[in-house]
């Protein structure tokens, strides 16, 4: 059983368009994460839910929205894609907020034409 | 917000020699992971490490909380091992990645 699964793995798409990624824990965790990689390998930190409830928001811009159904859930739109939203988006778990081990999906590579 | 630092970036050896990783942070943190992500993509948590010393097989790591460092010591390399190495730290929310160190373990 997979602990913290993203789909799709893959997506490419044209500039302009909307889409979305899906992220599942069936670890029993209350807090959920988005994190973005860059080309660079660079990993920042776009969301994190508590049980449901938004915690942090980033400096992303408002065409990204995440949204969180119940706690092992959390999914990320992102309307009017442009090129530079291409990267690796990865969803994380863990227990709760704070000091807790983070569990990572195996990430999302969006490619934008 | 926190600083992150990580070195060397880049680190090629070959397979058999030891290796030490370190991060330095720039505030106290009650939270310090080590990440290894493998050439595939996945990202894996090596130790969660705020203090003190642990030890996993070849891998162990040490966090000096005071003078706000963390070193990850890789041993007796394997080509498995190659990947980037990443630091994150934090205190009541997400965790702040490093940029990484870029290790490649020769055959």
């Amino acid at each position: 059983d997979t602990a913290v699964s993203q789909t799709p793995k893959y997506l490419v798409t044209q500039m302009g368009n909307d889409k979305s990624i899906k992220c599942e824990q069936n670890l029993g965790h209350d807090t959920m994460y988005w994190y973005k990689q860059d080309s660079k390998k660079f990993l920042k930190i776009m969301f994190s839910y508590n049980n449901k409830e938004l915690i942090i928001n980033e400096t992303v811009p408002n065409r990204f929205s995440p949204k969180s159904p119940d706690k092992a859930h959390l999914n990320l739109h992102i309307n009017s894609l442009e090129l530079g939203d291409s990267a690796v988006y990865f969803c994380a778990s863990s227990l709760s907020s704070g000091a807790n081990v983070l569990t990572f999906g195996a990430g999302s590579r969006l490619t934008v034409l | 917000g926190i600083q992150v630092e990580q070195s060397p970036p880049d680190l090629i050896l070959q397979e058999g020699a030891n290796s030490t990783l370190r991060c330095n942070f720039s505030d106290s943190v009650n939270n310090l992971q080590w990440f290894h992500q493998n050439p595939w993509g996945q990202l894996i948590n090596l130790f969660y490490i705020p203090s003190g010393t642990k030890q996993n097989g070849r891998l162990s790591a040490t966090t000096v909380a005071t003078e706000r460092y963390s070193l990850l010591y890789i041993s007796s390399s394997q080509t498995t091992d190659s990947g980037v190495y990443f630091c994150a730290v934090g205190r009541a929310d997400g965790l702040t990645f490093g940029k990484g160190t870029h290790l490649i373990i020769q055959p």
